[in-house]
């Protein structure tokens, strides 16, 4: 069985501060991983994913996330925040071939401080 | 091109009965799969659909079905609605359900209350 958790339902930083999103995950094969951005009234939208190779992912908006098997770690970073990044983010895991089913984590609701 | 769409937005419900909901994947894209989201938590996989196939299923109790049409279109029905259903929507499609490093591309979801 596969699972993500994300550290953090509400996470507040100041406009051009770092952002840093939590997320772990459990899986018994390798997994591919994703990160999601939802914004209000809106469905999900990928930021980013990890398949295979690279293990630091670049992403839209300028985020990135980086697959650190030792830590079970996919933990997402933009080094300047916007108020456009304002939004519910969502860490999510598959199984490699042969199965889409997405398991996502509970999400973190991003505030930016003017 | 035209993303995921799905139909209606919103629909208010009452307990105990029956409710469609329609998705319209990508041009091209051949896998729908169907997640449910409740306020303040993330999406639940429900059903995946590739080629009109099953090909996977959550845990949810028999009362939500699904079906995708030759045009790849899919419907998710429920039945005997419960409060507890009341939540967003979501349809994702991809290209080729078959493969692990597809993308799922969301629709905007429909809102279902039941009261």
């Amino acid at each position: 069985a596969q699972s993500v958790t994300q550290l953090g339902s509400h996470v507040s930083v100041s406009e051009g501060a770092l952002v840093l999103l939590r997320c772990n995950y459990s899986s018994s094969v390798p997994p591919y991983l994703f990160w999601y951005v939802q914004y209000p009234n809106q469905g999900l939208q990928l930021l980013l994913k990890y398949t295979t190779g690279a293990t630091l992912v670049k992403g839209i908006n300028g985020f990135e996330a980086e697959f650190k098997k030792s830590e079970t770690s996919f933990h997402l970073t933009k080094p300047s925040a916007h108020m456009s990044d304002a939004a519910e983010y969502f860490c999510a895991v598959s199984k490699n071939f042969g199965n889409e089913k997405l398991t996502f984590g509970t999400g973190t609701r991003l505030t930016i401080i003017p | 091109d035209a993303g995921v769409t799905q139909s209606p937005t919103h629909l208010i419900k009452t307990r105990g009965q029956h409710v469609t909901l329609r998705c319209s994947p990508i041009s091209g894209h051949k896998s729908v799969s169907w997640y449910q989201q409740v306020l303040g938590q993330g999406p639940q996989f429900i059903f995946q659909y590739y080629e009109k196939e099953e090909r996977g299923r959550g845990n949810f109790p028999d009362r939500f079905s699904a079906r995708q049409f030759p045009n790849y279109s899919s419907e998710l029905n429920v039945n005997a609605l419960l409060l507890g259903d009341s939540a967003l929507y979501l349809c994702a499609s991809s290209p080729d359900g078959g493969a692990g490093t597809d993308t799922q591309y969301f629709g905007p979801g429909t809102r279902l209350t039941v009261l």
